[in-house]
C-alpha cells in the first residue's frame, strides 16, 4: 500500500527557533494534510493543501504541496513550549482511493 | 459545539477475549471513521462509514474487526477474539460529508492485550 515517510523522526529545538520537517511519498498525491497530536488526544488538523505548489499559512505555521506532488514541507516559525507534540502528515493518493498517515515527527522545545 | 466522543479511554484485555468501542460523532456528521494507532506510527483507516452504510472497510481484518453504525450515529467497534498486535489506540473520527480532509478525532481508546 502507499507509505509516507517523515523526516526528521525527532527533533529538539530551543524555545524561539524555527522548524522544519518534511513529507515524501513514492507516488503522486492529490491533497496533503498537516497534523498534530498531543499525548493521549486525537489528532488536530494544521492545514490542508490541495494544489501544487501551494503555500498556506496558518498562523506561525506554513506549509507547501511539493511541486512534483510527491512531498510536503511544515515550517514553524519562533516556536514556543506548547508545539511540543507529534505532528503528522497525510494524504490522498492521485487516484483518491487510499488515506494514509505518514510515521510523525516528535518535537521538544527546550526553554 | 460538542467534540467526538469515545469510551472507554482505556481498556486492559487478555488475549483471545472479546472488546467493544463505543464512539458518538459530532453532531449531523454524515460521515463516521475508525482508526487504528499502533505506538510510534500514524494512524491507519480500518472502517468508513457514510451514514450506517460502509464506504471503504478494506483495511479492516474481517476475520477479528467488526463495526456497525446501525441508526446512522453512533458506531461501535468490535474485536472478537483479540490478539497481542491488537495493543494499539482506536481513534474515531468524524466529517460533515465524504471529506477526509475535514475529519475531527474523538480521544481515542488506548486498548492494551496482555
Amino acid at each position: 500500500g502507499q507509505q509516507l515517510n517523515q523526516s526528521p523522526q525527532s527533533m529538539f529545538i530551543q524555545e524561539g527557533e524555527d522548524v522544519s520537517m518534511n513529507c515524501t511519498s513514492s507516488s503522486i498525491f492529490n491533497t496533503w494534510l498537516w497534523y498534530k497530536q498531543d499525548p493521549g488526544e486525537g489528532p488536530v488538523l494544521l492545514i490542508a493543501l490541495y494544489k501544487a505548489g501551494e503555500l498556506t499559512s496558518n498562523g506561525r505555521l506554513t506549509a507547501q504541496f511539493g511541486i512534483t506532488r510527491k512531498d510536503s514541507f511544515l515550517n514553524i516559525s519562533a516556536s514556543i513550549p506548547s508545539d511540543v507534540g507529534i505532528y503528522f502528515c497525510a494524504g490522498h493518493d492521485n487516484y483518491g482511493q487510499n488515506f494514509v498517515f505518514g510515521p510523525g515527527t516528535r518535537l521538544s522545545v527546550l526553554p | 459545539e460538542a467534540g467526538v466522543a469515545q469510551s472507554p479511554r482505556y481498556k486492559i484485555i487478555e488475549k483471545r477475549q472479546s472488546v467493544a468501542f463505543w464512539c458518538n460523532p459530532i453532531s449531523g456528521h454524515a460521515t463516521l471513521y475508525w482508526y487504528q494507532q499502533i505506538l510510534g506510527q500514524g494512524p491507519k483507516l480500518l472502517i468508513q462509514f457514510q451514514n450506517n452504510g460502509v464506504v471503504d472497510d478494506s483495511q479492516l481484518p474481517k476475520d477479528r474487526f467488526s463495526a456497525e453504525r446501525l441508526k446512522g450515529v453512533d458506531s461501535t467497534l468490535k474485536i472478537q477474539p483479540a490478539k497481542l498486535e491488537d495493543s494499539a489506540v482506536y481513534l474515531c473520527a468524524s466529517s460533515l460529508d465524504n471529506s477526509l480532509n475535514e475529519q475531527f478525532f474523538g480521544p481515542g481508546t488506548r486498548l492494551t492485550v496482555l
